[in-house]
């Protein structure tokens, strides 16, 4: 039972590039969660979806996009990458209480 | 409009010594609050809720949070602090149950960095 997994773990881009962070996880949870942890500024959620099939906006969506693939899986994607969005990138599922992943550490240069 | 707020940024305890982490909301209607934990380089850890009845929660690691309705808090508390307690620990409300995602969303705080000292 690995939990929320992530993938990469760390990453570097060049502003401009694209890249998908991807989550997956195996508690059969509805809702997952994409979240952004920056310095002073806790977590802030990007997107979220509440079930296979529906995605929402958070609180700073701009600039990304998201996949809910299938039940287990939610991507994250930076079509055009800023170094605003240089953060550590966090991938939750709820049931009771959010689980959440280890984090993709992110660099836009 | 949700909100929580983590009014101190850090606090140093030393070993052995009683822990508080502090935690004020603002919400409409009944609060559902929660603190989470994140040690370095890791993703956030869960601790404890407060859904509704004893206004008391205990949670893991010895970590307890007294929800307090007239001073619209939920302080984290420890008796007896351990180094190993040292972390980032994050407060969270959500503002009820979605039955449809079989989910609480949550509005997380700014995060309080807590350092024990052997």
């Amino acid at each position: 039972n690995a939990g929320v997994t992530q993938t990469p773990k760390f990453q570097v881009l060049k502003t401009g590039q694209s890249m998908t962070l991807q989550c997956a996880q195996d508690m059969n949870h509805n809702s997952m969660y994409w979240y952004r942890q920056d310095p002073g500024m806790g977590l802030r959620l990007i997107y979220y979806s509440a079930s296979e099939g529906t995605t929402d906006k958070g609180e700073v969506p701009n600039g990304y996009n998201v996949s809910r693939l299938n039940k287990r899986e939610f991507s994250l994607r930076l079509e055009s990458a800023a170094p605003s969005q240089t953060s550590v990138y966090f991938c939750a599922s709820s049931g009771n209480e959010q689980f959440f992943g280890p984090g993709t550490r992110l660099t836009v240069l | 409009a949700q909100s929580v707020a983590q009014p101190e940024d850090q606090v140093n305890v030393a070993e052995g010594n009683p822990l508080t982490v502090k935690c004020t909301y603002s919400v409409s209607g009944n609060p559902y609050l929660f603190w989470y934990v994140q040690y370095p380089n890791r993703g956030l850890q869960f601790l404890l809720k407060y859904i509704t009845g004893d206004n008391l929660v205990k949670g893991s690691y010895g970590f307890e949070a007294e929800f307090n309705k007239s001073q619209t808090s939920f302080h984290l508390k420890k008796p007896s602090a351990l180094v190993s307690d040292s972390a980032l620990y994050f407060c969270a409300v959500s503002w009820g149950w979605n039955s449809g995602a079989g989910s609480y969303q949550l509005t997380f705080g700014k995060g309080t960095k807590l350092s024990v000292i052997p």
